[in-house]
């Protein structure tokens, strides 16, 4: 079956260390997506690409950094800059960005709680 | 910048009752998302509506765009306890990013 991977579920860090959370999509789309969601809120969201080699900052990218060295992956690194780092990550993926259809499918996300 | 409203942030209905959750924009829209968060999972897509006036139904789910194309709602008829989870509406900005609303949650009482 198609669809985004991420691991881990649920991960666990202490103060000042930076983790990197996986996203792995077998969708063949271009666009893959980073969105922060805190309890009873929104998603907000950190980082996206349009295609590989390529990303842009989102609305609260500081203390965050991906990459996208293949079209399937779009890893999520929460640096020990990130302030506030406890929270439920989503990652998402559309067949394309540049259109007026940008349906998102979802990862079963991953929560990180610092300790 | 862009912003979404979204109102009521909850609604505890019993079941049976009718649902219905607003979507409003400061800006005129290209389209509207809808998606659905169950109680720990993840959103799922429900319905995407372009044109303006457009109404979508699925089952007892009746999707609205407003005539300006600033405003949508989502109307559940007769609640299910299945219908709990929290509601989104997401709009495209200019860079055609995703822009989410804050959510309605739902809760039905059996």
């Amino acid at each position: 079956d198609g669809g985004i991977t991420q691991s881990p579920k649920y991960l666990f860090r202490k103060e000042g260390q930076n983790v990197t959370l996986s996203c792995e999509q077998n969708l063949n789309h271009d666009a893959m997506y980073w969105y922060r969601q805190d309890p009873g809120q929104g998603l907000r969201l950190i980082y996206y690409s349009q295609i590989v080699n390529d990303f842009q900052k989102g609305d609260i990218a500081e203390g965050y950094s991906v990459s996208r060295e293949k079209k399937e992956s779009f890893p999520l690194t929460v640096t020990s800059a990130q302030k506030n780092p406890t929270a439920f990550y989503l990652c998402a993926s559309s067949a394309e960005f540049l259109s007026g259809a940008n349906v998102l499918t979802f990862g079963a996300g991953s929560r990180l709680t610092v300790l | 910048g862009q912003q979404v409203m979204q109102i009521p942030q909850y609604q505890h209905v019993q079941e049976g009752e009718d649902f219905t959750t607003y979507c409003n924009s400061s800006t005129t829209l290209s389209n509207i998302q809808w998606y659905k968060q169950r109680p720990g999972g993840h959103p799922v897509f429900l319905i995407q509506l372009v044109k303006s006036g457009e109404v979508k139904k699925q089952k007892r789910l009746t999707f609205q765009f407003g005539e300006a194309k600033k405003n949508s709602s989502l109307h559940i008829t007769a609640t299910q306890t299945t219908d709990v989870g929290t509601y989104f509406c997401a709009e495209m900005d200019s860079s055609y990013k995703l822009i989410f609303g804050s959510g309605t949650r739902l809760l039905v009482r059996p």
